[in-house]
């Protein structure tokens, strides 16, 4: 059975930083792009940010660039997302996902 | 970059069926795999149809995806409709560079 499990959320001030994680269990995760998705309080999916299996290519949203890093090491099954100079409007659930598979999310939250 | 348009909201009777639209803005939608997600209330999302209209392991044949270029529209399609399957339902494709493109979401209310 695949599972995807994200940790590392939490409560955070403006400007802070947090590391979340995925770790990924019944798939070969090595050969799979991964994705963090995040959903806002009350609104949409917004994705942010994908890596290639390889960590070759790597993408960001505008809303994140510069801010977020994304990683991954496939020894460990795992998949990361760095998240530096945060906003009050980074504050949603993270999921980390595939096309066919999602976690069940991670909640951020900034605030002072 | 392109936009994915969904109704805001569809609603129908139990055991009848139901068509949720997504429509490309711009490019073809045939260029680019669509995907289906459905998100209960309170609830993480799930796959219903990948690759247009492929349906992961466990999802009821009652859910169908489909593609048409003269609309240049995708649409999901859920038959014999049960309460459960009152939900948020997204649509998803990539863009030129391989990134996501989600559509609105569309809440469906089974009555």
């Amino acid at each position: 059975e695949v599972q995807l499990v994200e940790s590392g959320g939490g409560l955070v001030k403006p400007g802070g930083s947090l590391r979340l994680s995925c770790a990924a269990s019944g798939f070969t995760f090595s050969s799979y792009s991964m994705n963090w998705v995040r959903q806002a309080p009350g609104k949409g999916l917004e994705w942010v940010s994908s890596i290639s299996s390889s960590s070759s290519y790597i993408y960001y949203a505008d809303s994140v660039k510069g801010r977020f890093t994304i990683s991954r090491d496939n020894a460990k099954n795992s998949l990361y997302l760095q998240m530096n100079s945060l906003r009050a409007e980074d504050t949603a659930v993270y999921y980390c996902a595939t096309p066919v598979n999602w976690g069940q999310g991670t909640l951020v939250t900034v605030s002072s | 970059n392109f936009m994915l348009t969904q109704p805001h909201s569809v609603s129908e009777s139990p055991g009848k069926t139901v068509t949720i639209s997504c429509t490309r803005s711009s490019g073809s939608i045939a260029s680019n795999y669509v995907q289906w997600y459905q998100q209960r209330p309170g609830s993480a999302p799930t796959t219903v149809i990948y690759e247009d209209n492929q349906r992961p392991s466990g999802v009821p044949d009652r859910f169908s995806g489909s593609i048409d270029s003269s609309s240049n529209s995708a649409s999901l399609t859920i038959s014999g409709l049960k309460t459960e399957d009152e939900a948020d339902y997204y649509c998803q494709s990539y863009d030129s560079s391989n990134l996501w493109v989600f559509g609105g979401g569309t809440k469906l209310t089974v009555l």
